[in-house]
């Protein structure tokens, strides 16, 4: 089983739908946990962060679940511009080791 | 502005062939990081480096190597010992030595063994 593990792809959605991602980890120790939003072979780059208390970012909230141990990202009334692929990161116990999903994509149509 | 640089962008070698991917960092982070990521797949730890002179191997480190003499370079060789070297190779750092903070991303170098 992979320590982080993204739902498969691809989410296929029209513009203005609200889409879900999760990612579940598999080490309880697990420290901080981000998302980060990737375009076609670009490098990624920081979306949100995610807490416990959940965050809130315009049309994204990010939820943390350390019971169930998973993070969730939302997204409300989809653009066109959030077509990408979307990668959760989980820092563990062990300084300076990420860990990466394998990112869902997601295509917002017309 | 403040960031990291990564050279080349493209690169192209023979099979057998050590090549040397540059990364700098005006941002004075203490830490630096590189990634592998697969048509696919999301990104894999090669190395990192929490201080000067120091580095650890991450999760997929042979057929690499590295070296931290200054804070701003990262440089990483990729080997001829690397069996499947064709991919997108990205360096990052973090701001501190807790690793637990934002990824900040170079735009990559991309690596073909003809």
């Amino acid at each position: 089983r992979k320590e982080v593990e993204q739902d498969p792809g691809p989410f296929n959605v029209p513009e203005g739908a609200t889409v879900a991602f999760n990612c579940t980890y598999s080490n309880s120790a697990s420290q901080s946990f981000f998302w980060y939003r990737q375009d076609c072979r670009k490098e990624p780059k920081l979306l949100m962060s995610v807490y416990s208390s959940g965050n809130e970012d315009g049309r994204f909230t990010a939820q943390l679940n350390r019971a169930s141990q998973y993070i969730s990202l939302l997204i409300r009334d989809s653009k066109l511009s959030d077509s990408a692929t979307y990668l959760c990161v989980v820092w563990g116990t062990n300084a300076g080791k990420s860990t990466f999903g394998d990112g869902t994509t997601l295509t917002v149509k017309p | 502005d403040g960031g990291i640089t990564q050279s080349p962008k493209y690169l192209f070698r023979k099979e057998g062939q050590n090549v040397t991917l540059s990364c700098e960092q005006n941002l004075n982070h203490d830490a630096m990081y590189w990634y592998r990521q697969d048509p696919g797949q999301g990104l894999r730890l090669i190395y990192y480096s929490q201080i000067v002179n120091d580095f650890q191997k991450g999760d997929i480190a042979e057929g690499y190597s590295v070296s931290r003499e200054k804070k701003e370079s990262f440089p990483l060789t990729v080997t001829s010992a690397q069996k499947n070297p064709t991919a997108f190779y990205l360096c990052a750092s973090t701001k501190d030595r807790a690793n637990t903070g934002e990824l900040f991303f170079g735009e990559g170098s991309r690596l073909t063994v003809l």
